[in-house]
């Protein structure tokens, strides 16, 4: 079935790029997102990449997509203690699976002084 | 105005009782979803509705129903708690195929 995987943690130092990974199994995605978790509340959407592009950038947002390698990645320019959350990676699949949209577990962001 | 909403946000109950939680969306959306977020945060879908029909069923206990009695509205009942129940639930709506738009999630805790 689809996967998706990401590293558990990363930690990086206020006002250095963050760049959090992940690879997934569904040759067919379509969509794939990046959602953010602040603690105790909702995932909110950060940006979204179409399968057909190799990369995105939104402001301090940089989404890369490898799709021969099933990789995808988020570069955060100049992370500043409000980035400090968990960040999701999520693929939306076509055909069957179009109607679900499956996530990794996760990479949680720590920014140190 | 929340787009997403739930209720009720904590809910504490004992194993063997019966609970629900409602959501409601005021984006228009045709579908709807209930997604389980574990204590490692780790997000699996557990239902999807769209138009009031149910589209995803995933390897989910029969001791969950979901409801959805119009397309705004998908509430989840969950029969006969146990302990491995407590969990954050969120509820989600998207467009057909779109991005997911979550709830404040409800955070269940069976004792």
């Amino acid at each position: 079935g689809e996967d998706v995987e990401q590293s558990l943690f990363l930690s990086v130092r206020e006002g250095d790029s963050s760049v959090i990974n992940c690879t997934y199994t569904d040759s067919s995605s379509t969509y794939l997102y990046w959602y953010k978790q602040e603690p105790g509340a909702g995932l909110q959407l950060l940006t979204y990449i179409f399968s057909n592009m190799d990369m995105k950038q939104d402001q301090r947002l940089t989404v890369l997509l490898n799709k021969k390698d099933k990789h995808l990645s988020l570069r955060i320019a100049d992370t500043q203690t409000g980035d400090s959350a968990i960040y999701f990676c999520a693929e939306r699949g076509e055909g069957s699976s179009a109607s679900k949209i499956i996530f990794g577990s996760g990479t949680r962001l720590s920014i140190r002084p | 105005d929340t787009a997403v909403s739930q209720t009720p946000k904590y809910l504490v109950t004992q194993m063997g009782n019966d609970k629900s939680i409602k959501c409601e969306q005021n984006l228009g959306h045709d579908t709807m979803y209930w997604y389980k977020q574990d204590s490692k945060k780790f997000l699996k879908i557990m239902f999807s509705y769209n138009n009031k029909e149910l589209i995803i069923n995933e390897t989910v206990p029969n001791r969950f129903s979901p409801k959805s009695p119009d397309k705004a509205h998908l509430n989840l009942h969950i029969n006969s708690l146990e302990l491995g129940d407590s969990a954050v639930y969120f509820c989600a709506s998207s467009r057909e195929f779109g991005e997911l738009f979550f709830g404040e999630g409800s955070r269940l805790t069976v004792l």
